[in-house]
Order: C-alpha cells, then sequence, then structure tokens
C-alpha cells in the first residue's frame, strides 16, 4: 500500500530537549516536505527536498532542521524545542512531474512542547 | 505571492441541506494548481481533487462538486445532501507551478459540521 509514515503520532516534551519526527515514504517520490497546521492558518510549509541531499527552507523553517540522506526518509529535527512549537505536523511526498501531482500525506504527528 | 482565502471559519447545516465551501486565491503565475483536501475528526489529510488553471471544466463527483472560476478567482465546493459523516475541515490550497518544491499554500480551512 502506497503510504507516507510518520513517528510518533503523539509527542509531548520538555523546553530544550532535542527530538526527531521521522517520516518515510514508499512510493519513490522525490518531493518531500514538512508543514505544521495551526488554527486558522491553514498548514505552512516548514521545509522541503527536492531529492537527496536536496533541501531548502519553506516559509516557516526557525528553529527547525531536516536532512534527506536516503530517497525515502525526510527526518524533521527540533535542535531545542520550545512552546511556540507545539502544533500538529505533517510530512508529505509527491513526484517530480511536468505537471504537479497531488501530495500524500502522512497521518500527522501532534507535538506538545511544555 | 500567493495566497489562498477560505472566508467562511464555521458552517453547520443540518442533514440532507446543501452547502458550499468558498475558496478565494490569488497567484501572479499563469499556470497553476488548485486542491482540496478533507481532513475529518481521526486528523488524517485526504485529498479530494485536483484542478489546473488551464482546465475551467466543472467537475461532478458523487454529492461533490467543483465549480473554478479564473475570471473570479474563485475555486468553490459543493457538497449536495450533505451527511454527518461530511462533517470536518475542509482545505483549498494553491501550489504554483514555477515553485520549488512543489510547496502547496493553504487556506486556513472551514470546519463544516452537519447536524443529524
Amino acid at each position: 500500500e502506497a503510504q507516507v509514515t510518520q513517528n510518533p503520532r503523539y509527542l509531548i516534551t520538555v523546553t530544550g530537549k532535542k527530538l526527531t519526527v521521522t517520516c518515510s515514504q514508499n512510493m519513490n517520490h522525490e518531493y518531500m516536505s514538512w508543514y505544521r497546521q495551526d488554527p486558522g492558518l491553514g498548514l505552512r510549509q516548514i521545509y522541503y527536498s527536492m531529492n537527496v541531499e536536496v533541501t531548502d527552507k519553506g516559509d516557516v523553517p526557525e528553529g527547525y532542521k531536516v536532512s534527506r540522506k536516503e530517497k525515502r526518509n525526510f527526518p524533521l529535527i527540533l535542535e531545542s524545542p520550545s512552546p511556540n512549537q507545539t502544533s500538529l505536523y505533517f510530512c508529505a511526498s509527491s513526484r517530480k512531474d511536468r505537471g504537479f501531482t497531488e501530495a500524500f500525506f502522512g497521518q500527522g504527528t501532534r507535538l506538545t512542547v511544555v | 505571492a500567493q495566497k489562498v482565502t477560505q472566508a467562511q471559519t464555521e458552517i453547520s447545516v443540518v442533514e440532507k441541506e446543501d452547502v458550499t465551501l468558498d475558496c478565494v486565491y490569488e497567484t501572479r503565475d499563469t499556470t497553476y494548481y488548485l486542491f482540496w483536501y478533507k481532513q475529518p475528526p481521526s486528523g488524517e489529510l485526504v485529498f479530494l481533487i485536483r484542478r489546473n488553471s488551464f482546465d475551467e471544466q466543472n467537475e461532478i463527483s458523487g454529492r461533490y462538486s467543483w465549480n473554478f472560476q479564473k475570471s473570479t478567482s474563485s475555486f468553490n465546493f459543493t457538497i449536495t445532501a450533505s451527511q454527518v459523516v461530511d462533517s470536518a475541515v475542509y482545505f483549498c490550497a494553491l501550489s504554483e507551478a514555477n515553485n520549488a518544491g512543489n510547496m502547496l499554500t493553504f487556506g486556513g480551512g472551514t470546519r463544516l459540521m452537519v447536524k443529524p
């Protein structure tokens, strides 16, 4: 089954404690992204990757890091989480295509930073 | 810069009513893509439809229909004979063909509540 898998689904952590949210896709997609969802703001892109070792900032990259060492994996790293990073996070993947194809989203990770 | 506005933050209807969710977008690109996603209470994002800027044909899929009008920069979504299972948050999104990484710009979402 084609899917994007995020882990963990729920996470409560304390301010300043480094954490990683993993994301893996099995569709051999070139493009992967991270979004955060906040009430009234919809989803906003944090970082994206166009292929292995190619990453770039989205709209709200401050406080986040990513890496793309393998095509299927795109982890999101919070080196020193703060309460304003409490949010619902989604990983997405899509094909590189002449016409843009729809993004497939993971199930989401609800992060609370206290 | 691209922008998507969903002016209706919450809509409440009674089952079997028709309901239209509005979406207005802004872009300077001539080639772009529009999307609707559904987010049920379980939280996942479910893809509903994609439209490219050159295809203004309206689309119908069962009880769902979409009206794309470039003249008014709108991409509205209508649910006919709504059901309780339609209760969800609905997001409209835009992607410009020239943007790197296939970034989607989302509207703020419309929460639809369908009461029995």
